[in-house]
């Protein structure tokens, strides 16, 4: 059964700063992982999807990188604002699940002025 | 991308009750999903949503406690069933397009059972 797990569970940053977020799955026979955006009591944003056969993804001044063989994840952001505060998700789809995510707990990231 | 819209938006309901939620989407599509987000929870997957055949529940989900229809390609129902305290959560449609697996999610339904 695949886990998703995500570290850390919070975090605050100062406005400007560079951080990283870690997602990691204990099945690597995954068919792609997707980060998503969380806003407090609404839906979810999808910021980036990784086909299994690919290293990163980029969009603007996120970056996420995958390494399928340790089954690791990281979301990069860089220059954080405030606005980026919110719950990102990680969530994997396994070969042969039909597409079904299994999601992480989330991270909460708090960005200060 | 797919615009995706869900009815309610939220809801009080009394316990033993049913309530069905309504997932709209813009265009076809032909993989759609229900999750389930309790409180201070991740989402789990409740069910694939299969167009003109029975669901496809996981583990801990049940047909009579979750009914779900999908009478066509941009449109499905869930309903939560004689409901408990324990219902209440954020329900969330998504929809998958196969070539690129890349899912999006409703707005969701935030259900709260007194």
């Amino acid at each position: 059964k695949q886990e998703v797990t995500q570290i850390p569970a919070a975090l605050s940053v100062p406005e400007g700063e560079n951080l990283v977020l870690n997602c990691s799955f204990t099945d690597s026979a995954i068919y792609n992982l997707q980060w998503f955006r969380q806003d407090p009591g609404k839906g979810l944003t999808s910021l980036l999807l990784i086909q299994s056969s690919q290293r990163e993804q980029t969009s603007g001044r996120l970056n996420a990188s995958l390494d399928k063989s340790s089954g690791r994840s990281t979301l990069y952001i860089a220059a954080s604002q405030p606005g980026d505060s919110a719950t990102y998700l990680c969530a994997v789809s396994g070969e042969g699940s039909n597409y079904k995510l299994t999601f992480g707990k989330g991270t909460l990231l708090t960005v200060n002025p | 991308s797919a615009v995706i819209s869900q009815k309610p938006s939220r809801d009080i309901c009394q316990r033993g009750t049913s309530l069905t939620i309504q997932c709209q989407v813009d265009s076809q599509v032909t993989m759609m999903f229900w999750y389930r987000q309790q409180p201070g929870q991740s989402l789990t997957l409740i069910a694939t949503a299969n167009q003109g055949s029975e669901a496809t529940y996981e583990s801990g989900f049940v047909i009579d406690k979750f009914p779900i229809s999908r009478p066509n390609l941009t449109f499905s129902t869930l309903t939560v069933s004689n409901m408990s305290p324990e219902d209440s959560s954020i329900y969330l449609c998504s929809v998958c397009y196969s070539l690129s697996g890349e899912q999006y999610f409703g707005p969701g339904t935030r259900l709260t059972v007194t």
